[in-house]
C-alpha cells in the first residue's frame, strides 16, 4: 500500500548529539512536510519542500534544517537537540497546494526524547 | 496573526451520545478547513471543506463550514468507545504564496462505555 514511513518511531538522543530523523513516501507527491508535535499540543509546521524547492517557517529555530535528496525521500537534522527539542516530529505529504491536493498524509511519527 | 481555536478543549460523553466539536478561525487568505482524528499516533484525515453550508458526511461523522461567521463544527452521532481521540481542526491558508496548515489545539474527547 501507498504510504508515508518514518524511521526510526523512536529515538533517544544525548543533549547537544545530532540525530536524523527519516521519511520516505511510496505515494509520489510533490510536497513534504515536517511538524513538531509536544506533548498536548497541536502539530506546529517546521517547513516543507515543494519538489526540491525548500520553504522554512519565520519561527523554526537554525538548529532544525532538512534535506530532500529525490522526490521519495525527505530528512530532518536536528544539530543540537536540547531538551526542549523532545517531542513527536510528524512527516506529511500532499500531492500539491490547492484545493484538493492539499490533503496531507501524515506518517506515523518519529518519537523523540533527549537525556 | 493567524488563529484556530477548538472547543471545547476536553469533553467525556456516555456512549451512544451526540457530540459537537467546534473550530473557529481568523486568518487571512482562507482557502479550506480540515478536520483530522488523532490517536495514539499520527492524524488521519477526516473532511475537507471549502464552500459555507455544505454539509459533508460518512458515516456517523459530518462537517459543515460558515464562511461567513468563520466557524466550523464536526458533529459525531451515535457515539463509540473507539472515537475516542483528539479531533483536530486546521485551517489552510496562502502565506507569502506558499500554502500551509495552521492547527488548532484539539479537542479530546473521551467516550465512556
Amino acid at each position: 500500500d501507498a504510504m508515508v514511513i518514518q524511521n526510526p518511531r523512536y529515538q533517544v538522543t544525548q543533549f547537544g548529539k545530532p540525530v536524523t530523523l527519516s521519511c520516505s513516501q511510496t505515494l509520489n507527491h510533490n510536497v513534504m512536510y515536517w511538524y513538531q508535535q509536544k506533548s498536548s499540543q497541536a502539530p506546529k509546521l517546521l517547513f516543507h519542500y515543494y519538489d526540491k524547492d525548500f520553504n522554512n517557517e519565520a519561527d523554526t529555530p537554525d538548529n532544525f534544517q532538512s534535506r530532500r535528496p529525490n522526490t521519495s525521500f525527505c530528512f530532518l537534522d536536528i544539530r543540537s537537540p536540547g531538551l526542549g527539542d523532545a517531542a513527536m516530529y510528524l512527516c506529511a505529504t500532499s500531492r500539491g497546494y490547492s484545493g484538493f491536493y492539499n490533503e496531507q498524509f501524515f506518517g506515523p511519527g518519529t518519537r523523540l526524547t533527549v537525556l | 496573526e493567524d488563529k484556530v481555536v477548538q472547543s471545547p478543549l476536553s469533553l467525556v460523553v456516555h456512549e451512544g451520545d451526540t457530540v459537537t466539536l467546534n473550530c473557529s478561525y481568523e486568518v487571512t487568505n482562507f482557502r479550506s478547513l480540515l478536520w483530522y482524528k488523532q490517536e495514539k499516533k499520527a492524524p488521519t484525515f477526516l473532511f475537507m471543506l471549502t464552500s459555507s453550508g455544505i454539509e459533508k458526511k460518512s458515516g456517523r461523522l459530518s462537517s459543515i463550514l460558515d464562511k461567513k461567521e468563520l466557524f466550523s463544527i464536526l458533529n459525531i452521532t451515535a457515539t463509540q468507545t473507539g472515537d475516542s481521540a483528539i479531533y483536530l481542526c486546521a485551517v489552510d491558508i496562502l502565506n507569502f504564496g506558499n500554502e500551509k496548515l495552521t492547527f488548532g489545539t484539539g479537542t479530546r474527547l473521551t467516550i465512556i462505555p
